[in-house]
Parts: structure tokens; sequence; C-alpha cells
């Protein structure tokens, strides 16, 4: 059982946009700042986003961070095929460890 | 371009032990905390152990507190994690993954994010 709360799929349509929700509670999400991780098929995991909303250099703004309270949101719009994978949340935790979700596994159909 | 690559991985007894490096280039190794997460035959990520930059302190999960130990070596730019008394539920790939924020940070917010992630060391723990 993850700490973090994520559906464990999602799914959409090429252009589409694709939320993915992550709820935590007031030790983690609700103190601390979200990151957000893609690991397509068979490779290592990226950041994505980080600091809530803030993107990496390289990535698309496609993507996009949000948060309210104790749960935020990773979207994506404007879906490609190439953006099937899985997707994590992920923050600090006042058990003083990083805490994931779950995953979401994202099929674009 | 950081880089960090992972090695040590293979398959090992229940109850034995393991040592895994993770071999940094390319950037200030000895800035940065470090991360170990590991992901479980086709499931999820699990965060393992964090180090500050300095090696001043640690952290752990709480299914391997007490059996791993993660440290560091700055003047190989390497990062370790020690596996004790090994069990069929550690089976996972390894990741070690750079901490986040600035040179010598000890804000856990900013260390806590991690990037980049290396590609990765399978350890199969069975008889």
């Amino acid at each position: 059982q993850s700490v973090l709360t994520q559906p464990p799929s999602a799914s959409g349509t090429p252009g589409q946009r694709v939320t993915i929700s992550c709820s935590g509670s007031s030790s983690n999400i609700g103190r601390y700042s979200v990151a957000w991780y893609q690991q397509l098929p068979g490779t290592a995991p990226k950041l994505l986003i980080y600091g809530d909303d803030a993107r990496p250099s390289g990535v698309p703004d496609r993507f996009s961070g949000s948060k309210s309270g104790t749960s935020a949101s990773l979207a994506i719009s404007g879906l490609l095929s190439e953006d099937e994978g899985d997707y994590y949340c992920a923050t600090w935790d006042g058990s003083l460890t990083v805490v994931f979700g779950g995953g979401t596994k994202l099929t674009v159909l | 371009q950081v880089h960090l690559v992972e090695s040590g991985g293979g398959v090992v007894q229940p109850g034995r032990s393991l040592r895994l490096s993770c071999a940094a280039s390319r950037f200030s190794f000895s800035s940065y905390g470090m991360h170990w997460v590991r992901q479980a035959p086709g499931k999820g990520l699990e965060w393992v152990a964090v180090i500050l930059y300095d090696g001043s302190n640690e952290h752990y999960a709480d299914s391997v507190r007490g059996r791993f130990t993660i440290s560091r070596d700055n003047s190989k730019s390497t990062l370790y994690l020690q596996m004790n008394s090994l069990r069929a539920e550690d089976t996972a790939v390894y990741y070690c993954a750079k901490g986040g924020g600035i040179l010598g940070s000890r804000n856990w917010n900013d260390v806590a994010v991690l990037d980049p992630w290396g590609q990765g060391t399978l350890v199969t723990v069975s008889s």
C-alpha cells in the first residue's frame, strides 16, 4: 500500500488532455513539494515535474503540474502515442523518507 | 550531462549480502545528496535510502532499515548500498539517483527531487 494514492490506470486518444491525480496527507503533499516521474517501457524513470509545477529543461510544456492542499495533479495535453507509460508522483514525508504513489499506467488508445 | 552507472547486481541466496555501487560522473558528486530506489518485477517504485552530500545524514525506508546501509566515497565519486540479510522480497532493479537542490543543500524538500536516474542493476534473491 503506497503512502500516496494514484489511480492505477488512465487513458486517452491522441490529442486529448489527460489528468492524473495524487492524494496524500498533511505530512507529505500538504507540507512539501511534489515531483512527477515518467517511466517509459523498459527505461529508467525520468523527472517530469518538480516543485509542484516546474518543468526541467527539455520537458515539453504539454506536461503541467498543480497542487492544492494534500492533493496534486499531472496534466498531459495534446496526448501523443510516445507518452504511453507509467507515471509516479513523489514527495518528501515527515517520517524522513521519500514517498511515491503506486503509479498510473497511461494508455494512448 | 550527469552520468550514473550502477553495478554489483546479481543472484544471491536469502540471508546473504551484496554491495551495489553507483559510479557518478560529469557533475560535482560531492555537492549533492544521492538516493537508492528499487522496483520489483512488474511493480511500482519504492524509495530505499538517501544520503546527504557530505555523508553526514542518511535516512531509510522501514523495509530496509537495519539491514541496508547507504554510503559514499566522494574521492571516488561513488555511491554504495550495502545490503545484508537479503530476502526474496528484496528482488528488484535498484536505481541510484542524484538529489536536487543547490550545491551542499540540506533542504530535504529539494534533496527529495530525484534527477537524473541511472539505468539500474538487477538483484535477485533466490535459493
